[in-house]
């Protein structure tokens, strides 16, 4: 079975400052892991994902996230926060396809982000 | 222009009454897939379709059906509707959950079953 944590449910940062939102996955096969980004009254949009490969994934917007499987995390970074990174972040996880259920994805329960000027 | 369309974007109705919400892509993706969204929740995966008459259960089945008999539509159904399944739901489809090409939303619909 799979399982995804997101710690703190809001996270609110200067701007200007480091964004750091944290995730925990569990899995108990190969994961794919992903963070999405909601903007308010609108659907998800994909932020970036881990496959195989580099640990260090580089998404759109800034954003980075590292794939720590010793410490079964994978949290979302950005060094430079913007007002306009005010947002709900999710983190979710998935199968590697060759695995039973490699489609099936499961979200953590969000971490809303604020932004103060 | 590349979208997921989902209809309709707000719906209010009773206990009971058989619903659809459509969603329809036009991008050829063969991965397409349905979620619900709930306060403290999260997003969580009701149904979803690796390609055409292939469906499959996500986290949260229990009350919905969907079906995938062309590759662009994957309407989800709600046989007799009860208030628990008051929410927000997307629709979102990808070439494949796995390609590099990010999965689109749609812009979500929210029922309320009174």
């Amino acid at each position: 079975a799979q399982s995804v944590t997101q710690l703190g449910s809001h996270v609110s940062v200067s701007e200007g400052a480091l964004v750091l939102l944290r995730c925990n996955y569990s899995s108990s096969v190969p994961p794919y892991l992903f963070w999405y980004v909601q903007y308010p009254n609108q659907g998800l949009q994909l932020l970036l994902k881990y496959t195989t490969g580099a640990t260090l994934v580089k998404g759109i917007n800034g954003f980075e996230a590292e794939f720590k499987k010793s410490e079964t995390s994978f949290h979302l970074t950005k060094p430079s926060a913007h007002m306009s990174d005010a947002a709900e972040y999710f983190c979710a996880v998935s199968a590697l396809p060759n695995y039973n259920q490699g489609g099936k994805l499961i979200f953590g329960q969000g971490t809303e982000l604020s932004v103060k000027p | 222009e590349a979208q997921v369309t989902q209809n309709p974007r707000y719906l209010i109705t009773v206990t009971g009454k058989k619903l659809t919400v459509t969603c329809s892509q036009n991008m050829n993706h063969e991965y397409m897939s349905w979620y619900r969204q709930d306060p403290g929740l999260g997003l969580r995966q009701i149904y979803y379709s690796m390609n055409v008459e292939v469906t499959d259960k996500g986290d949260v089945p229990e009350g919905y059906k969907v079906s995938r008999k062309e590759k662009r539509n994957f309407p989800l159904i709600l046989e007799s509707p009860s208030p628990n399944q008051t929410s927000l739901y997307f629709c979102a489809s990808s070439p494949g959950l796995y390609s590099n090409q990010p999965q689109h939303f749609g812009d979500g619909t929210r029922l309320s079953i009174l």
